[in-house]
């Protein structure tokens, strides 16, 4: 099925550890974005890709590392997971001249 | 001074009425905004596009003001449906959207 696809849904993970939380898309929609969203602050900006290899900071990069490998695809790492990176991560991608289409998002908590 | 900037609400309006929200936006070159709308924390969906001075769909109007650096979002004739947190969009460059934190608007019978 066409769409973004996030996964997994939802993730309980120990401080100190790494995760990935996966992105796919089935557009070839150049722009990919990751996005946390806490109670107060709306969506913030972690990273983004402009397309495959190329990869900017958004507002809250630290902590976080991103790759884009292939253009369907736009993992986001926690290197080392603390507890003020328990969130909602939305993945979002967009062609040119569309919106940006948001994935289902991912519960992570962090204890 | 954040990017994008909201009223987070709440507002609580009657079934019927008429409700407006504003966003500030700090970046003057940006050309193209959006208005999503977002329930219970589930993804964000596009409601509106704004590329010029204004948008037109339904009950809802999206207008952009760019001297005073602003777009406003006016829903006429309130449903209870339209319960939900509206959030704008501007880009800060091309295709790098900040969100503003988002509106709620809670529609009453």
């Amino acid at each position: 099925d066409a769409g973004i696809t996030q996964s997994p849904r939802y993730k309980i993970t120990e401080t100190g550890r790494q995760v990935t939380l996966m992105c796919h898309q089935t557009w070839s929609h150049s722009y990919m974005f990751w996005y946390r969203q806490d109670l107060g602050h709306g969506l913030r900006l972690i990273y983004y890709s402009a397309a495959a290899d190329i990869t900017d900071k958004g507002e809250v990069p630290d902590g976080y590392v991103v790759s884009r490998s292939k253009t369907e695809n736009f993992p986001l790492t926690l290197e080392s997971a603390t507890r003020s990176q328990t969130s909602v991560y939305f993945c979002a991608s967009q062609g040119i001249n569309t919106e940006a289409f948001f994935g289902q998002g991912t519960r992570l908590t962090v204890v | 001074r954040k990017e994008v900037e909201q009223d987070p609400g709440p507002f609580n309006v009657p079934e019927g009425a008429t409700v407006a929200f504003n966003c500030t936006y700090s970046n003057s070159a940006s050309q193209s905004f959006f208005w999503y709308r977002q329930d219970c924390r589930k993804e964000p969906k596009l409601l509106m596009s704004v590329y010029s001075s204004g948008n037109e769909d339904g009950r809802f109007t999206a207008q952009l003001n760019r001297a005073s650096q602003y777009i406003s979002l006016l829903i006429r004739d309130s449903k209870l449906s339209d319960s939900a947190t509206y959030l704008c969009a501007a880009p800060y460059n091309f295709n790098k959207f900040y969100f503003g934190s988002g509106t709620k608007l809670n529609v009453k019978p």
